[in-house]
């Protein structure tokens, strides 16, 4: 059953704590992605990879850092410096070149205590 | 400019009316324009994507209508349905980028 799997559904930070939400795919991608989702604001990017051991900070990286050490994983940490880290987050991935399509998982939803 | 406009911000319809949905944008390197329909608690979908050389595409009810020149791009669901209640999103991709804009979403509500 191939798909992108996040973990946890939900997520309660206390303050000055560092969260770390999980992002798996199984489907080969070689792209991945992380996205903010507040209401009425769309979805902003805050860090994407091409390949395995790289990657870039989006529209709205500070407070967030990632890693790409595997190919299937891809996961955010919510830091302390992020003051506003209640939303919805979203990881996507894509196959590589120039293929289009972006495929979401389900989502965590972070809230802070 | 790397923003795409989307309106309205909501929309209310009832069942088998025609739901449209507008976007708008400023970048001429843009060349890849999907729409997302996303349900409460769940991740976005693609739905349909057109690409600049085509003026139109049809997918079932859903349907893209493109306007190059006025920049525009919009999304026409034919005989709405209850089910097709939920936050639509366009976006577009930048040529020589691997990454997607997103417009701000249009929550929409089919009435039975």
């Amino acid at each position: 059953d191939g798909g992108i799997t996040q973990s946890p559904k939900y997520l309660f930070r206390k303050e000055g704590q560092n969260v770390t939400l999980s992002c798996e795919q199984n489907l080969n991608h070689d792209a991945m992605y992380w996205y903010r989702q507040d209401p009425g604001q769309g979805l902003r990017l805050i860090y994407y990879s091409q390949i395995v051991n790289d990657f870039q900070k989006g529209d709205i990286a500070e407070g967030y850092s990632v890693s790409r050490e595997k190919k299937e994983s891809f996961p955010l940490t919510v830091t302390s410096a992020q003051k506003n880290p209640t939303a919805f987050y979203l990881c996507a991935s894509k196959d590589g070149g120039n293929q289009e399509t972006q495929y979401f998982g389900p989502g965590t939803r972070l809230l802070v205590l | 400019q790397q923003q795409v406009k989307q309106s309205p911000q909501s929309l209310i319809v009832q069942k088998g009316g025609i739901s449209i949905i507008n976007c708008a944008y400023e970048n001429t390197a843009f060349d890849y324009f999907p729409w997302y329909q996303q349900f409460p608690g769940k991740g976005p979908a693609l739905l349909i994507a057109i690409r600049p050389d085509v003026s139109e595409k049809k997918e079932g009810r859903f349907t893209i209508s493109f306007n190059k020149s006025a920049k525009q791009f919009s999304l026409h669901i034919m005989d709405s349905q209850p089910g097709d209640s939920a936050t639509y999103f366009c976006a577009a991709r930048n040529t020589g980028f691997q990454k997607l804009v997103f417009g701000t979403g249009t929550r929409l509500l089919v009435s039975p």
